[in-house]
């Protein structure tokens, strides 16, 4: 079974600087099946990014993401206030099921 | 638009059974996968089952051993998930989640379970 790694466990910036969030999975997993989540405290996740770079209705442009293979990553280019949550990696496998990292919470400095 | 609410959490005995419910509005609900996906305190989100747009498929995460069962009603727009055998493993934020693609795509509020003594 995949595992997915998030990486930092907590990533602390300040307003307006570029946050770089990775997500590493177990084994080689197919690019159009990894997604990207937000979550705010007493929230659900929201999807960010499908695909492994595209962004999904409504996410503002400088979310992007990319990556290939075991290795993604979702920058965010310069960090506005809203931006400060828990970031979630996930990938689609077969049997149908989602596979979540374990998360990346991005807090202001 | 898409609205998605779940019902019927709350705290429950060890041992014990719940069935939460799910009611949808905005989109064609029958022509949809769907899911619930639940988060423990402070844990990141883990799925919990899947059923096809007609019911005739259904997956289960590995970790349930047959304890949850997931249902729908594409007349009345709703999904289900009946919960026995609960333990306090099962604590969590239970959320309903519709397929969007490979992701999922919409997510509603959750319902709280609570299993303690």
């Amino acid at each position: 079974e995949i595992v997915l790694t998030q990486s930092p466990g907590t990533l602390s910036l300040s307003l307006g600087e570029r946050a770089t969030l990775s997500c590493r999975a177990s084994q080689s997993v197919i690019s159009s099946y990894l997604a990207w989540y937000q979550q705010k405290p007493g929230q659900a996740p929201r999807l960010l990014i499908y695909g492994a770079s595209s962004r999904a209705t409504g996410v503002p442009d400088r979310f992007s993401g990319s990556g290939s293979g075991t290795d993604f990553t979702l920058t965010i280019s310069r960090l506005e206030p809203e931006d400060f949550a828990v970031y979630y990696c996930q990938q689609f496998d077969s049997p149908p099921r989602y596979i979540f990292g374990q998360g990346t919470q991005l807090e202001i400095k | 638009e898409v609205q998605v609410v779940e019902s019927g959490g709350g705290l429950v005995k060890p041992g014990g059974s719940l069935r939460l419910s799910c009611i949808v509005s905005g989109f064609t609900f029958s022509s949809y996968s769907m899911n619930w996906v639940r988060q423990a305190p402070g844990k990141g989100p883990e799925w919990v089952a899947s059923i096809s747009a007609s019911g005739g498929y259904i997956y289960y995460a590995d970790s349930l051993r047959g304890r949850f069962t997931i249902s729908r009603d594409n007349a009345k727009n709703s999904l289900f998930l009946q919960m026995n055998s609960l333990t306090a493993e099962d604590t969590a934020v239970y959320y309903c989640a519709r397929e969007a693609g490979a992701t999922l795509g919409y997510w509603g509020q959750g319902t709280l379970v609570t299993v303690s003594s």
